[in-house]
């Protein structure tokens, strides 16, 4: 079956560490998204991708790093410019940037300790 | 800077009874509309999308107004796994600095 996958579900950090956070598809979707959510608010935007070897900051991209080398995989870095980690992390992907829905992954739960 | 704006809640709403909600977006040129709903702790869900035309699936109803430049949602007869949040979803064509556009979420609690 087709789909977004996220992993690990949930993930530990210690204080100053670098982690990072896959995400892979299968769907043959040109864009995907990094998204972050924290109780009780709504999803903000991290990086997006339209294509393989290109990605753009969003609102929140301070102190997290992207790639996109292969069309399937996005995997996000929270870096220990990150001060505030903590959160639920998504990711999202589309056929194309506008006009399709968008799917999503199940969510990595990152947690500082 | 686009915007798509939901009131929070959260709606209280008896079992059995029909709730609505609206969804403002800012950029006239945006394309395409869909409701998500999220449950807690879990990731958006795709409910259903929102055409020109109109969108009716069994109890939901879906409505666009272009000139008003909102979208709403109908939930008759409400049951109490309806309880959720509920996401708006703006994209406009050919993409632009954040591609997607959602609405922070309405909280939507059917009480028994």
């Amino acid at each position: 079956d087709g789909g977004i996958t996220q992993s690990p579900k949930y993930l530990f950090r210690k204080e100053g560490q670098n982690v990072t956070l896959s995400c892979e598809q299968n769907l043959n979707h040109d864009a995907m998204y990094w998204y972050r959510q924290d109780p009780g608010q709504g999803l903000r935007l991290i990086y997006y991708s339209q294509i393989v070897n290109d990605f753009q900051k969003g609102d929140i991209a301070e102190g997290y790093s992207v790639s996109r080398e292969k069309k399937e995989s996005f995997p996000l870095t929270v870096t220990s410019a990150q001060k505030n980690p903590t959160a639920f992390y998504l990711c999202a992907s589309s056929g194309r940037t506008g006009g399709v829905q968008a799917f999503f992954g199940q969510g990595t739960r990152l947690t500082v300790v | 800077r686009k915007e798509v704006e939901q009131d929070p809640g959260p709606f209280n709403v008896p079992e059995g009874a029909t709730v609505a909600f609206n969804c403002t977006y800012s950029n006239s040129a945006s394309q395409s509309f869909f409701w998500y709903r999220q449950d807690c702790r879990k990731e958006p869900k795709l409910l259903m999308s929102v055409y020109s035309s109109g969108n009716e699936d069994g109890r939901f109803t879906a409505q666009l107004n272009r000139a008003s430049q909102y979208i709403s949602l109908l939930i008759r007869d409400s049951k109490l796994s309806d309880s959720a949040t509920y996401l708006c979803v703006v994209t406009e064509a050919g993409g632009g600095a954040d591609g997607l556009t959602f609405g922070k979420g309405t909280h939507l609690i059917i009480q028994p």
